[in-house]
This record gives C-alpha cells, sequence and structure tokens, in this order.
C-alpha cells in the first residue's frame, strides 16, 4: 500500500495524558500537513512540514501540541497534557510540491486519520 | 476558521439521479478542490480546478467555478448507493501561494437511496 498511513487509528485516553500519532506520507512526497477536524466539521489546518522544516503552525496549536519531522519523512504529533477539548480526527496530507515555469503541484492525499477520544 | 460553506448541508436522493453541491468561499483563490470522506474516514481527492479553469470533469463528477461569485459546483451524474459520502470543498487562498494548506468548507452530508 503506497497512500497515507497514519497510527494509531483510534486512541482513547484519559484527560491529561500525553499521546502521540504518527503519519507515514507518500513515499518522497515533500510536503506534509496536519488538520484536525470535529465532529460535523470541515478540518482545519494545524501545521505543515516542507521536507523536515516545520514552516507554519496554525493558531489552533495551542502549546501542548508539537510536531515533528526529524528525517522529512513520517510525522510525530503529540499532545501533551490532554484535554476533552482535543477529541477529534486527527487528519494527516502529504503532497509532492514543485515548481516548473511557476507552477506546483498541489493535490493533498489524505491518510485515514487518528480518531483521539479523550475521557 | 472555514473559508466557506457548501449548500446544502445534507442532500437526499434517488438512486441514478444526478446530485448537485454547491460551495462559497471568501477570499480570492489559486485553487478549489473537492474531497469525499465516507463515515469516520479520510478524505479522498476528487477533483482540483485552478482559479483560472471555469470548469472541469472526471468521470461522473463534473466541476464548475466563478470566481467572480466566489462560488464553484460539483455535479455528480447517475448517483450511486457507493456515493453516499460527505463533500466537502477546499481552496487554497490567493495569499498561501508557496503553502497549499487546505481551507475547507463545512461539507455536504449525500444520501443516495437504493
Amino acid at each position: 500500500d503506497t497512500g497515507v498511513s497514519q497510527n494509531p487509528r483510534h486512541k482513547i485516553t484519559k484527560r491529561g495524558q500525553n499521546v502521540t500519532f504518527r503519519c507515514d506520507p507518500i513515499s518522497e512526497h515533500n510536503r506534509l500537513y496536519w488538520y484536525r477536524q470535529t465532529l460535523g466539521q470541515g478540518p482545519e489546518f494545524l501545521t505543515y512540514f516542507q521536507n523536515e522544516a516545520q514552516l507554519e503552525k496554525s493558531r489552533l496549536l495551542s502549546d501542548r501540541f508539537s510536531a515533528e519531522r526529524p528525517k522529512g519523512s513520517f510525522s510525530t504529533l503529540e499532545i501533551q497534557r490532554t484535554e476533552q477539548g482535543d477529541s477529534a480526527m486527527y487528519l494527516c496530507a502529504s503532497s509532492l510540491v514543485w515548481r516548473g515555469r511557476g507552477t506546483s503541484t498541489d493535490t493533498q492525499y489524505f491518510g485515514p486519520g487518528t480518531r483521539l477520544t479523550v475521557l | 476558521s472555514q473559508q466557506g460553506e457548501e449548500d446544502p448541508q445534507a442532500l437526499s436522493i434517488q438512486e441514478g439521479e444526478n446530485a448537485t453541491m454547491n460551495c462559497s468561499y471568501k477570499t480570492s483563490i489559486n485553487n478549489l478542490q473537492w474531497y469525499r470522506q465516507n463515515s469516520g474516514r479520510g478524505l479522498v481527492h476528487l477533483i482540483l480546478i485552478r482559479s483560472n479553469e471555469r470548469e472541469k470533469h472526471s468521470g461522473r463528477l463534473r466541476v464548475t467555478l466563478d470566481t467572480s461569485k466566489k462560488s464553484s459546483s460539483l455535479l455528480i451524474t447517475a448517483s450511486r448507493a457507493a456515493d453516499t459520502a460527505s463533500y466537502f470543498c477546499a481552496t487554497v487562498p490567493s495569499s498561501n501561494f508557496g503553502n497549499e494548506k487546505l481551507t475547507f468548507g463545512t461539507g455536504t452530508r449525500l444520501t443516495i437511496i437504493p
């Protein structure tokens, strides 16, 4: 399977615990994005990486959230001291962005998501 | 915050009929994309239309874009039960060129009745 994979698919935790999610993008994709989706809403952007560099973080990403992409391949998203409001689906997407003649390809391919429930 | 809204929020049609969903957005865009999401699953990319395009087709899908009205429509022809899903439009604002982060609408829940 050469798609985007995410682990775990489901995570149930108690308030105050730390959790970590992993995303494996499509091989050789240089961009990796994290989104969060709450019930009945569209996904909202959290952060993105160009190779190993984290280039932007949303204001939604509080200090309790940290994301890494250490070797420009897989990425992890950690939430410290989880709160009930963190319950959501966390989605990862990857894309191959290049610029040739001033254009870029920007189709993002999404993983199946990690559903987090904080009790 | 959401960039725009899909209309209607929910749509139920008989199998074989055509389904039309609309999307409105707020700022100038580089491109607009449509995604499908089955219940509790990830998003599947359907089609991308750039700001200088007006219409695009892919199989049973037809997407139109009217940048003057800041709106797009997705038409699914000859609907099938497997088309039951939520459909989202997502935009890349012009100001974001270089960072193609997507700003999603609120989605349309489509139900195809066999």
